[in-house]
């Protein structure tokens, strides 16, 4: 198994450009997440997913959509990036939709620079 | 909402010695409480979680963690640092099947 893994591992946009951040697990896990990781701040909850077609917004969604057509794949895509989204992408996978209390699988993330 | 803090921003340890990471939480009933360490470069690993039961947590790598109602608090011990220990290490509480972590404690050990 490869577990969760995501691409690019890095990543420099100018401001108002729009990309999306791969996540793909293949341990057949129903929970998929993304969080964003800031100096101090720890780890922030972007948006979750339950399963495939079921999405809901974490604690920072502003700025980030998500869909989730399959089991596998969970992309996030900045619709138009601002510095203020410069940061370490993480996503992770749980095995049920219950989601957290499991053990969440991370992957080894995604550092985006917004000029 | 559910929140955890961690007081210790850096903390500097002697390889053999003992380390203590402090989590403080605040939630009025039982919290389902969990403690990750991520290497340089690296994502995120579970060290081990409490959910009920008895309140000292074994958990990988030598770790162990108390849950303390009273206090509000959740620790992270071992005994004995390695080298390899070298990390930061994420308190985190779950909110509503949503994780919520602290800003992390950065460990570093000297020879």
């Amino acid at each position: 198994n490869a577990g969760v893994t995501q691409t690019p591992k890095f990543q420099v946009l100018k401001t108002g450009q729009s990309m999306t951040l791969q996540c793909a697990q293949d341990m057949n896990h129903e929970y998929m997440s993304w969080y964003r990781q800031d100096p101090g701040m720890g780890l922030r909850l972007i948006h979750y997913s339950v399963g495939a077609g079921i999405t809901d917004q974490g604690e920072v969604p502003n700025g980030y959509n998500v869909s989730r057509s399959t089991t596998e794949d969970f992309p996030l895509r900045l619709l138009s990036a601002a510095p203020s989204q410069t940061s370490v992408y993480f996503c992770a996978s749980s095995y049920d939709s219950l989601g957290a209390y499991n053990e969440q699988f991370f992957g080894p993330g995604t550092r985006l620079t917004v000029l | 909402a559910q929140s955890v803090t961690q007081p210790d921003i850096h903390i500097t340890v002697s390889e053999g010695a003992s380390l203590e990471l402090r989590c403080n939480y605040s939630y009025g009933a039982t919290p389902y409480l969990f403690w990750y360490v991520q290497s340089p470069g690296q994502g995120l690993q579970l060290l081990l979680k409490y959910f009920s039961g008895d309140t000292l947590v074994q958990g990988i790598k030598g770790f162990e963690a108390e849950f303390k109602r009273s206090q509000s608090s959740f620790n992270l011990r071992k005994p004995s640092v390695h080298w390899s220990d070298a990390a930061e290490y994420f308190c985190a509480v779950l909110n509503d099947y949503k994780l919520s972590f602290g800003a992390g404690t950065t460990v570093t050990v000297r020879a």
